[in-house]
C-alpha cells in the first residue's frame, strides 16, 4: 500500500535554532499534505498544510516545502522554542476521495534551552 | 481539542471482553474517522464514515465494528478484545477547512 515515511526519527536542537523535519511520500497522486504536532497524551494538532499546486507555504514561524518531483516535503520551524518539543507527523491526504489520511512514523523534536 | 469529544479517556479490558468507544462532534461535520496509534508509530485508519448511516473500512479494520446512526456520533466497537488492540484510539472529524482530532482513548487489553 501507499506509505509516508520520515527520514529521521529524532531531532535535537538548541533553543533559537531553526529545525527542519523531512518526510517522503510514495503516492504520486497525492494532492494534499498536512503537518501535525503531537504532545504527550494529546491528539494531533494541526500546524500547516499544503496542496500539490504549491511548492511552498508559510505560517507563523513554520514553512512547508513540497517537492513533487522527488515526492518529498519538509517542515521548517524558525527560532525553535522549548514549547516546540513534540512529535511531528506528516500526513498524506491522498489523491482520491473521503479525506483518508496516511500518517508517517513521526519525528521526535527535542529543543534544549 | 474543541469540538470532538471522546469517551472514555482510559479503559482496561480483559481479553475477550467487549466495549464501545464514543466519539461526538458538535460541528456538523459529515466525515468522521477512527484511528489507532501504537507506540512509536503514526496513526492508522481503522474505519471511517462519510455521513450519517454510512461506514467504510480503513487500513486496519479487523476486530472492530463501527456505527454512525446519528451525524454527530461515531461509535467504535471491539467485539472480543485482544492484547493486540492495546493502543491509543483517536477520533477525528473533517470539513473542507480541515480536521479536528479528539484527545484520545487509551485502551489496555490484559
Amino acid at each position: 500500500g501507499e506509505s509516508v515515511g520520515l527520514h529521521l526519527p529524532t531531532l535535537s536542537v538548541q533553543e533559537g535554532d531553526n529545525s527542519i523535519i523531512n518526510c517522503a511520500y510514495s503516492n504520486s497522486a497525492s494532492d494534499y499534505f498536512i503537518w501535525y504536532k503531537q504532545e504527550s497524551g494529546k491528539g494531533p494538532q494541526f500546524i500547516i498544510d499544503i496542496r500539490s499546486n504549491m511548492d511552498k507555504r508559510q505560517g507563523q514561524r513554520v514553512t512547508v516545502l513540497l517537492n513533487k518531483t522527488v515526492k518529498h516535503l519538509s517542515l521548517q520551524i524558525a527560532a525553535t522554542q522549548p514549547g516546540d518539543s513534540a512529535v511531528y507527523f506528516c500526513a498524506d491526504g491522498g489523491g482520491t476521495s473521503y479525506g483518508k489520511l496516511t500518517f508517517g512514523q513521526g519525528t521526535i523534536l527535542t529543543v534544549h534551552p | 481539542n474543541a469540538g470532538v469529544t471522546q469517551t472514555p479517556k482510559f479503559r482496561v479490558l480483559k481479553t475477550g471482553q467487549s466495549m464501545t468507544l464514543l466519539c461526538a462532534q458538535d460541528m456538523n461535520h459529515e466525515y468522521m474517522y477512527w484511528y489507532r496509534q501504537d507506540p512509536g508509530m503514526g496513526l492508522r485508519l481503522i474505519h471511517y464514515s462519510v455521513g450519517e448511516g454510512t461506514t467504510a473500512k480503513g487500513e486496519v479494520p479487523d476486530g472492530y465494528n463501527v456505527s454512525r446512526l446519528k451525524k454527530q456520533n461515531f461509535l467504535l466497537g471491539l467485539e472480543s478484545a485482544a492484547p493486540s488492540q492495546t493502543s491509543v484510539y483517536f477520533c477525528a472529524s473533517r470539513t473542507t477547512d480541515g480536521y479536528t482530532f479528539g484527545s484520545g482513548t487509551r485502551l489496555t487489553v490484559v
